[in-house]
């Protein structure tokens, strides 16, 4: 099976300037996870959807941070306006809904804010 | 949310069997055990979960002790290629997603 698609692997902005960062899922999974991870440290969540619905967003910074699944398949996260702190790499992940389904990622998108 | 405790850096040498552990004190009932394997410059990919017990799969062995407050991670013959960095989680999908990832434990596997 295809595995989950993200583009770009690579972004590089100068602070101020917005950025969109899309994310293709798994046929069939009904749930899409945003992450961002920074340098040595483990994956932290930003926002999860069950199909187009957006059930967590705790986590997303509202202020910049934008996020939105199309008619619950792709999805596009987005920033506006870059601040330095935002240079991450930005993971996208699907799964099944329940059963303790396993989260499946995709490779990021490397995101350097100048 | 349960929070694990794992080592920061382990090494070993090819052929060898290598075994991670985590610590997980406070796991609840309904959690669920799992483990996952990131590489440089990709996303982590799902090796193995586990409830109780033991679990086994074509690429690792988890084992689980009857109070549930640990877990380790077992790694048969490990080759170059199994050097990255694996994460422990704890947690039940189904009623929480915020699952707590750690720093993982950097494995470094030598000729």
């Amino acid at each position: 099976e295809a595995g989950v698609v993200q583009s770009p692997r690579y972004k590089i902005i100068e602070k101020k300037q917005p950025v969109a960062f899309w994310c293709n899922p798994i046929s069939g999974h009904n749930t899409l996870y945003w992450y961002r991870q920074n340098l040595g440290q483990g994956p932290e969540l930003l926002i999860r959807y069950e199909n187009e619905e957006a059930v967590d967003d705790s986590q997303l910074p509202k202020d910049r941070f934008s996020a939105e699944r199309l008619k619950g398949v792709d999805s596009t996260l987005k920033i506006q306006p870059a601040e330095l702190g935002d240079s991450a790499v930005y993971l996208c992940a699907s799964s099944f809904i329940g059963g303790n389904s396993p989260l499946h990622f995709g490779n990021g998108t490397r995101l350097t804010v100048t | 949310l349960a929070k694990t405790t794992q080592p920061i850096s382990m090494d070993s040498y090819e052929g060898q069997e290598v075994n991670i552990t985590c610590s997980h004190n406070n796991i609840a009932t309904n959690d669920y055990i799992t483990w996952y394997q990131q590489f440089p410059s990709q996303g982590p990919r799902f090796i193995i979960q586990g409830y109780k017990t033991k679990v086994t799969n074509e690429v690792a062995s988890l084992f689980i002790p009857a109070d549930r407050k640990s877990s380790t991670l077992s790694l048969p013959r490990v080759s170059l290629s199994d050097t990255a960095v694996y994460y422990c989680l704890v947690g039940d999908m189904d009623s929480n997603y915020q699952l707590i990832w750690g720093a993982g434990t950097k494995l470094i596997i030598k000729p």
